[in-house]
């Protein structure tokens, strides 16, 4: 198993760009997460989806859209990347009753100038 | 809402035992874990403790929770260089959904 992968490793945009961060799971989990961590801040959670077709905001989720695209996949969309939006981005998943433990991918590093 | 509080920062001598503190709001925590985050890495569950429980014990990690302070701690013994990281507390309520508060991680320097 992979686990939870995240594309891109790293992406530099500028003020304005959009972009769509891609996030997997091969776990058969149903409940997926995005954060954002920022120094001094720990992870601040943007949305989140309870299941397939579902989604829900998190702490922080002005100027990202996501999409729960199937059981698998939950994609993140910065519409018009902001400076303020610089940041790592995780991506986690997590099975309902086992603890509600979350397995994370590695993040993707964004650069917004 | 829920808050969950950790100092940044720790250096403790190769050797000695590390002691990282975490406190929270939440009164109705379900399960407290801790994370640990080495650099460039995504977050790797360390350990957890059920709500119900004073102290767990995995190795060369203890936890300790004291629910009426709302306390809970990560004791590393004998530290080695590879446990420098970004160590995050993270507590669990009982909304209905499996949403975690996480702390702001503490990063513990280990000193040769």
């Amino acid at each position: 198993n992979a686990g939870v992968t995240q594309t891109p490793k790293f992406q530099v945009l500028k003020t304005g760009q959009s972009m769509t961060l891609q996030c997997a799971q091969d776990m058969n989990h149903n409940s997926m997460y995005w954060y954002r961590q920022d120094p001094g801040m720990g992870l601040r959670l943007i949305y989140y989806s309870a299941s397939e077709g579902t989604t829900d905001k998190g702490e922080v989720p002005n100027g990202y859209n996501v999409s729960r695209l199937n059981k698998r996949e939950f994609s993140l969309r910065l519409e018009s990347a902001a400076p303020s939006q610089t940041s790592v981005y995780f991506c986690a998943s997590s099975l309902p009753g086992h603890r509600e433990t979350q397995y994370f991918g590695p993040g993707t590093r964004l650069l917004v100038l | 809402g829920e808050d969950v509080e950790q100092s940044l920062f720790l250096s403790v001598r190769e050797g000695d035992s590390s002691v990282i503190n975490c406190t929270y709001t939440d009164s109705s925590s379900t399960y407290l874990y801790w994370y640990k985050q080495e650099p460039g890495a995504g977050l790797q569950l360390l350990t957890y403790i059920f709500s119900n429980m004073d102290m767990k014990q995995d190795q060369r990690l203890t936890v300790l929770l004291n629910k009426k302070d709302k306390h809970l701690s990560l004791r590393i013994a004998d530290t080695q260089t590879g446990d420098s990281a970004i160590y995050f507390c993270a507590e669990k309520g009982t909304e209905g959904n499996e949403k975690l508060t996480f702390g702001t991680g503490t990063r513990l320097t280990i000193i040769p």
